[in-house]
């Protein structure tokens, strides 16, 4: 069960569109469609953003969009806003019938 | 609205035992798979247990299986994470989360277990 590897930090400035990719295995994010992700603001609960890979939870920006291209997933967040400075985690169910997240990801908003 | 709130944390000695609890409102917990993910401090999420709706059958991460045991209550809606032969590495914030099919969607607030001699 080895974590879904994301980069440490993502920077961009208001406005800006930014990309955070999501690497696993075929076991992992290569075989499923169930790619979720998650968004936290220190000191709280995660809050999910994308399920399926590319599907919207009610209430969540249309800023927010998931892609997914053999066993990497992609989370682009476009019209960056300051508000969305935040730690981000990919997650994905595997074949082990566990799931498994990502390392996570630091946006900064400049 | 759906709530999860999570309770049982805690300071406790390497090799003791704790047991988590997550009540649930707005939702009947017995229709759904539910989860515990933890975070250690400073750190990313980790998938920890599952069971499923009737409480028949679970499983875990395996770095705890033989030691965490997940289990559930649907009469009181709440669910259980008993936590046995504690290690310093299992010092985290546990969260409860319900499975809205194959993602966590809520998630409660979370509850800090310290193993600490």
């Amino acid at each position: 069960q080895s974590a879904l590897t994301q980069p440490a930090s993502v920077t961009g400035s208001p406005g800006q569109s930014i990309t955070i990719s999501c690497t696993g295995t075929s076991s992992d994010v290569g075989g499923y469609n169930y790619v979720s992700w998650y968004q936290q603001h220190p000191g709280k609960a995660p809050r999910l953003m994308i399920y399926d890979v590319t599907n919207r939870p009610s209430g969540v920006s249309n800023r927010f969009s998931g892609s997914k291209s053999g066993n990497t997933a992609s989370l682009t967040i476009s019209g960056l806003q300051a508000e969305d400075e935040a730690d981000y985690f990919c997650s994905s169910y595997e074949s082990r019938g566990a799931h498994v997240f990502g390392t996570g990801t630091k946006v900064t908003v400049l | 609205e759906v709530q999860l709130v999570e309770s049982g944390g805690g300071l406790v000695q390497p090799g003791g035992s704790l047991r988590l609890s997550c009540e649930a409102s707005g939702l009947g917990l017995s229709n759904y798979w539910m989860h515990w993910v933890r975070q250690a401090p400073g750190k990313g999420l980790v998938w920890v247990s599952r069971i499923n709706g009737d409480g028949s059958y679970s499983s875990n991460a395996d770095s705890v299986k033989g030691r965490f045991t997940m289990s559930r209550d649907n009469a009181k809606n709440t669910l259980y994470l008993q936590m046995n032969s504690l290690r310093a590495e299992d010092t985290a914030v546990y969260y409860c989360a319900r499975d809205a099919g194959w993602r966590f969607d809520p998630w409660g607030q979370g509850t800090l277990v310290t193993v600490s001699s």
